[in-house]
């Protein structure tokens, strides 16, 4: 089965730094691109930014452009997110997610995602 | 950036009856070299994560019962729900791929009557 496997729920004051990971299995991970998402409590999904694992490729939104940092390392089939400080504002869920490819190669909406990864920044 | 509307806000629909989830995008996000509009649509459940249930407007993931179905083109998009069932209550979500940001819309909540 295709499976993105997220780390798990981290809790952390402002200012300090963090690293959550996305695991891809049973499937070339080369080959499809990886995006972020995050969903702040209650509310409706944001589009952080993405990741072309072949040659780390990499496209920001706005908002989040030089407070977070994704990366990848293929020859563990791992997707990372980090931040080098904190923000309370920075809690909420976090997915990653696969962009899937249609018979012709075109990369289309996200086809699997990984399961979440809470993090709560409080003082 | 493209900018992702959707109307309305929330909806509740009886059992069988159908639902039509509207989505607006603030350019087109009709690519002409491929004649493919870059929309997709998805569900999300209580406390789950999202789930892919259309593509290029109009595709219906594997899987996904013919029951949802998508259409429009360029800057408008329609996801109908042709006989709500009790699963289907849920928050969905339209999005752009056309080009980054891919901005997704604020989400249609549908209930139950």
């Amino acid at each position: 089965e295709v499976q993105l496997v997220q780390s798990g729920a981290e809790v952390k004051r402002p200012g300090e730094s963090l690293r959550i990971s996305c695991k891809g299995s049973q499937y070339s991970f080369t080959t499809y691109w990886i995006t972020w998402v995050r969903q702040m409590p209650g509310k409706g999904l944001e589009w952080m930014g993405r990741i072309d694992p072949s040659d780390s490729d990499t496209n920001y939104s706005p908002s989040c452009q030089g407070h977070v940092t994704i990366s990848a390392d293929k020859s563990i089939t791992t997707a990372y997110l980090q931040w080098s400080r904190l923000k309370a504002s920075d809690t909420a869920i976090y997915y990653c997610a696969r962009h899937g490819r249609d018979n012709h190669g075109y990369f289309h909406g996200m086809d699997v995602w990984g399961q979440g990864t809470t993090v709560t920044v409080s003082s | 950036d493209i900018v992702m509307t959707q109307s309305p806000d929330s909806l509740t629909v009886s059992l069988g009856e159908r639902a039509t989830i509207n989505c607006k995008s603030s350019q087109s996000v009709l690519y002409s070299s491929n004649n493919r509009n870059y929309l997709g649509w998805y569900q999300q459940q209580a406390g789950q994560p999202p789930k892919l249930l259309i593509y290029w407007a109009s595709t219906r993931e594997s899987g996904v019962p013919d029951r949802f179905s998508g259409s429009g083109s360029g800057t408008d998009f329609t996801l109908t729900i042709s006989s709500l069932q009790a699963e289907d209550v849920a928050v969905y979500y339209c999005q752009q791929y056309y080009s980054p940001p891919f901005t997704f819309g604020p989400g249609t909540r549908v209930d139950i009557k």
